[in-house]
C-alpha cells in the first residue's frame, strides 16, 4: 500500500484563489519532504525542499511567496499555491525519503486553474 | 552539475519481447541511482535503488544494473501491464533526486 499519501488528487479553482495540497508520510517520520511539478510529457522538476521545523529551501526560479510550504510535523507537509493563475495549472507531486535507501512519492495532485 | 539522460524516449514491444532501457548519468559522488515506474496521472512508484557499480536488483520481470556511467533496466518477457513511463533518478551530494525525462514503454498484446 501507499506509504506517502497526497490529497486532493484533483482540484479545480478559480483564478486568484489559493489551493492547499497535503502530503503525509503514513508509517514513518520524514524530516525532509520534496515538492515537484510535472508538465505533460516532461520529467519531474524539483520546486522546493520542505524541512520540518525550519524554512523550506526553494529551487532557483520558484517564487517562495507564491508557493508556500509548511512542514507542520514529522509526517505532514503542505504546499499552498497562492493567488493561482492558469499558468500554475500542473501536476504537483510530493516525495519523502525513508532512510537512505528509499524515496516514496504521493499520488500527485492535478491542479486546474480556470 | 549532476545530469541524467534516458533513452529511448519511447519503446514499443510485443508481449514477450525482452528489451532494456538505458539511463546514462554524470555525478560528483553517487549516493544512489533510483528507478521508478509512473502510470498516467499517478505519482512515481518506487522500484529499485542501486548504490555501486556492479550491483544488480530484480523484481518480477524487471532487473536493474549499474555501472560507473549508466544503469540499465532490463525487462524480460514483458506483459501489457508493464506499459508505463519508467523514470531514472540520481542522488548526488544531497537528498535531492535529479530525474531523467523517462522512457515511455508500451507493450502490445
Amino acid at each position: 500500500g501507499a506509504v506517502v499519501s497526497q490529497h486532493p488528487s484533483r482540484v479545480i479553482c478559480k483564478s486568484g484563489t489559493s489551493v492547499k495540497i497535503e502530503c503525509r508520510s503514513l508509517d514513518f517520520q520524514a524530516t525532509t519532504m520534496f515538492w515537484y511539478r510535472q508538465f505533460p510529457k516532461q520529467s519531474l522538476m524539483l520546486m522546493a525542499t520542505s524541512n520540518e521545523g525550519s524554512k523550506a529551501t526553494y529551487e532557483q526560479g520558484v517564487e517562495k511567496d507564491k508557493f508556500l510550504i509548511n512542514h507542520a510535523s514529522l509526517t505532514l507537509s503542505t504546499l499552498t499555491v497562492t493567488s493561482a493563475h492558469p499558468e500554475d495549472s500542473s501536476f504537483y507531486i510530493c516525495s519523502a525519503p525513508r532512510g537512505y535507501t528509499e524515496a516514496f512519492f504521493g499520488q500527485g495532485t492535478r491542479l486546474t486553474v480556470v | 552539475e549532476d545530469q541524467v539522460t534516458q533513452s529511448p524516449e519511447a519503446l514499443r514491444l510485443q508481449e514477450g519481447e525482452s528489451s532494456s532501457l538505458n539511463c546514462s548519468y554524470t555525478v560528483s559522488g553517487l549516493r544512489g541511482l533510483f528507478w521508478y515506474r509512473q502510470d498516467p496521472g499517478k505519482g512515481p512508484e518506487f522500484l529499485f535503488t542501486l548504490y555501486s557499480a556492479g550491483e544488480e536488483k530484480e523484481k518480477e520481470r524487471l532487473k536493474a544494473t549499474l555501472t560507473k556511467k549508466e544503469s540499465f533496466l532490463h525487462i524480460t518477457a514483458p506483459k501489457p501491464e508493464d506499459s508505463a513511463t519508467y523514470l531514472c533518478a540520481l542522488q548526488g551530494g544531497s537528498e535531492k533526486l535529479v530525474f531523467g525525462k523517462g522512457t515511455k514503454l508500451t507493450v502490445n498484446p
